[in-house]
């Protein structure tokens, strides 16, 4: 089954607009840890920003921010004020604590593209 | 910190060939993950490592491959005999020990290809 699902196979935005990138995800373990990385044309793949499950607070880091939603097991990345740099390819991830095994599983990703 | 370190950025082989992909983790960090990107399959995680020795390798393809980490400072990844079907961009990632939210932080990975 998958553990992270992410159904926007590509996505267009104006530039200065807000969007919306969805992740929903899969696990009955209590404990674990959503992340979002970005992957410009370059190929690294570089951190964004992390929610615990525990966090009582969506968590956000500048321009972006997540909204977590534990019942409808969603973790979406909002970027705010699109800019041209933000084109990239954007994957979610679930880290699993409780199972003891810490593995990183990463979705399909969305790939975003800022228009001018 | 220097980072990640992986090497080498780009490999072109042919078919039947050995494969070594090198990787330096972040000094201190004590999980080392291998994954392989492609088109098709997306990141997925071949192996690994927490204080240098492999936890969960479920991931690996198959017995051509194989990882070891001989020390906290450096992994092989090894492919023999090597396919087309093994071409991808092979990262090497790495993390601390510890709760909390413990990143994920990546190598630049290696492009193989395999002709």
């Amino acid at each position: 089954a998958q553990k992270i699902t992410q159904t926007q196979p590509g996505m267009f935005v104006q530039e200065k607009e807000a969007v919306t990138l969805d992740c929903t995800y899969d696990t009955s373990d209590p404990s674990y840890g959503l992340f979002w990385y970005k992957q410009p044309s370059s190929g690294e793949m570089i951190f964004l920003i992390y929610q615990g499950s525990y966090d009582q607070q969506n968590a956000t880091e500048g321009r972006y921010s997540l909204n977590f939603q534990k019942a409808r097991k969603s973790a979406n990345l909002v970027i705010s004020a699109s800019q041209l740099g933000d084109s990239a390819m954007y994957f979610c991830a679930m880290r699993e604590d409780a199972s003891g095994t810490y593995k990183y599983i990463f979705g399909t990703g969305t790939r975003l593209k800022v228009l001018a | 910190d220097a980072g990640v370190i992986q090497s080498p950025r780009h490999e072109v082989t042919e078919m039947g060939q050995e494969v070594t992909l090198r990787c330096k983790p972040i000094s201190g960090h004590d999980y080392l993950f291998w994954y392989r990107q492609t088109m098709m399959r997306g990141l997925e995680l071949l192996i690994y490592f927490n204080n240098n020795v492999p936890i969960d390798d479920s991931g690996m393809p198959e017995d051509r491959f194989s990882a070891k980490m001989p020390n906290a400072s450096f992994s092989t990844l090894k492919i023999q005999p090597s396919e087309p079907r093994d071409s991808a961009v092979y990262f090497c990632a790495s993390r601390p020990e510890g709760a909390g939210a413990n990143v994920l932080t990546f190598g630049a990975g290696s492009r193989l290809t395999v002709l």
